[in-house]
């Protein structure tokens, strides 16, 4: 079993739709949590970045992390066809700087 | 450009070759890793350097594998003796050293071993 699981998806919504993506893990040792958004070919490029559980909001996105669950997701606003991409959820423990990244899921947002 | 550049971006090679990455990670960033990232996968964690100390390689680290730092600035991703399985894209990441662990990723290159 994986440390980090992801539905790879892939995801297909319409335009100006709400995009849900998430992920769970099983090391109870994270404490930080990233979400990345790779476009094909690309190197991946951090969107939210939170520290342990709650909540995090930044424009059209809002992180969420559940760490009694060991579960978190990640919510796109109003879906645009840019949005289109791979979305990676990172995490790391406390004392441990590498990342341990889920698979990916695949969105594209139909215009 | 005030990013992580890596170089080569492409970089095709023969099954035998030696082959060389460069990473320059963000200016005063003293954490840089490797990871290495094949198709429908996430990146994998191969090892990370502060400043010019190697301070963990993953066990996919194999021998023919080497990194080094030498001035805490730039880093090299050496790998001799290429097989077919070591096609994958070569990523680099740095972040600040501080209590965050916010790392930023290069483009990455992308290695093919014919």
């Amino acid at each position: 079993q994986k440390e980090v699981e992801q539905d790879p998806g892939p995801l297909s919504v319409p335009e100006g739709a709400i995009v849900s993506l998430n992920c769970t893990y099983s090391n109870s040792a994270f404490q930080y949590f990233m979400w990345y958004r790779q476009y094909s070919r690309k190197g991946p490029e951090l969107l939210m970045y939170t520290y342990s559980s709650g909540n995090k909001e930044d424009g059209r996105f809002t992180a969420q992390v559940d760490k009694s669950s060991k579960y978190i997701s990640l919510f796109i606003r109003d879906s645009q066809p840019s949005d289109s991409a791979t979305y990676l959820c990172a995490m790391s423990a406390g004392n441990d700087y590498k990342l341990s990244f889920g698979a990916g899921t695949t969105v594209t947002v139909r215009a | 450009d005030t990013g992580v550049s890596q170089n080569p971006r492409h970089k095709i090679t023969k099954r035998g070759q030696n082959v060389t990455f460069r990473c320059d990670p963000i200016s005063e960033h003293n954490r840089l890793y490797w990871y290495r990232q094949t198709l429908g996968q996430g990146p994998e964690f191969l090892t990370y350097f502060q400043n010019e100390a190697q301070l963990e390689k993953s066990r996919l680290l194999s021998d023919r594998f080497s990194a080094e730092r030498p001035k805490g600035s730039f880093s090299t991703l050496e790998i001799q003796r290429t097989e077919q399985g070591d096609s994958a894209m070569y990523l680099c990441a740095s972040s600040p050293g501080t209590s965050y662990n916010e790392q930023f990723f290069g483009p990455g290159t992308r290695l093919t071993v014919l």
